[in-house]
């Protein structure tokens, strides 16, 4: 069964602009979330989708936002970007929503804003 | 909220001694609990998790963890180290009424193996 996957694994933008990342789950994972990791901030919970629908948020500015097609995939797009969206972004699938499925992590998108 | 504590940043064991990654969290109640690693230019990868039942769980590639909830530790452990297990390793918290905010991770413990 093929993991999580995430494209493109690199990108990198210029201030100002905005950046649309995606992510398919693991055939059969209906949830997926969104995590930045960063070497001051350490990994920090961005959003969760399920069916469709956002189940939760993290603290984040609305200038972050993401959407899930029918097919689980999800997107998730960063407006007027910043120095500090500068991160790997990490998505991870699991079977049902909620903190006792685990998460499974694709290899992450890394984005630098110069 | 809950948060997790790995108070070690760095550690260097030599290949073939013992390890044990320390972690604890505050949380009201139990929570669930998870050991992830992540290789260089890698996702994150569970290696094992707690619910509820026994305290000692078993992973994968050998590790295994205790909690123990009189101390709010969740510590990883491996008898023996091998090079490949030369990665960062991640302690996250989970919240049993499936919170808003999605698992709460340590800010991880990077572990050097030396020959």
């Amino acid at each position: 069964k093929a993991g999580v996957t995430q494209t493109p694994r690199y990108l990198i933008k210029t201030r100002g602009q905005q950046v649309t990342l995606s992510c398919s789950p693991i055939s059969g994972h209906r949830s997926v979330s969104w995590y930045q990791q960063t070497p001051g901030q350490g990994l920090q919970f961005l959003f969760e989708y399920f069916s469709e629908t956002q189940r939760n948020k993290g603290n984040f500015p609305g200038r972050f936002s993401g959407r899930q097609f029918s097919n689980s995939r999800s997107e998730m797009n960063v407006s007027t970007l910043e120095l500090g969206d500068s991160a790997l972004y990490l998505c991870a699938s699991s079977l049902e929503a909620g903190d006792n499925s685990p998460l499974h992590f694709g290899n992450g998108t890394r984005l630098t804003v110069t | 909220a809950q948060s997790v504590t790995q108070p070690d940043i760095h550690i260097t064991v030599s290949e073939g001694a013992s390890l044990e990654l320390r972690c604890n969290y505050s949380y009201g109640a139990t929570p669930y609990l998870f050991w992830y690693v992540q290789s260089p230019g890698q996702g994150l990868q569970l290696l094992l998790k707690y619910f509820s039942g026994d305290t000692l769980v078993q992973g994968i590639k050998g590790f295994e963890a205790e909690f123990k909830r009189s101390q709010s530790s969740f510590n990883l452990r491996k008898p023996s180290v091998h090079w490949s297990d030369a990665a960062e390793y991640f302690c996250a918290v989970g919240v049993i009424e499936g919170g808003a905010d999605g698992l709460t991770f340590g800010k991880g413990t990077h572990l050097i193996i030396q020959p």
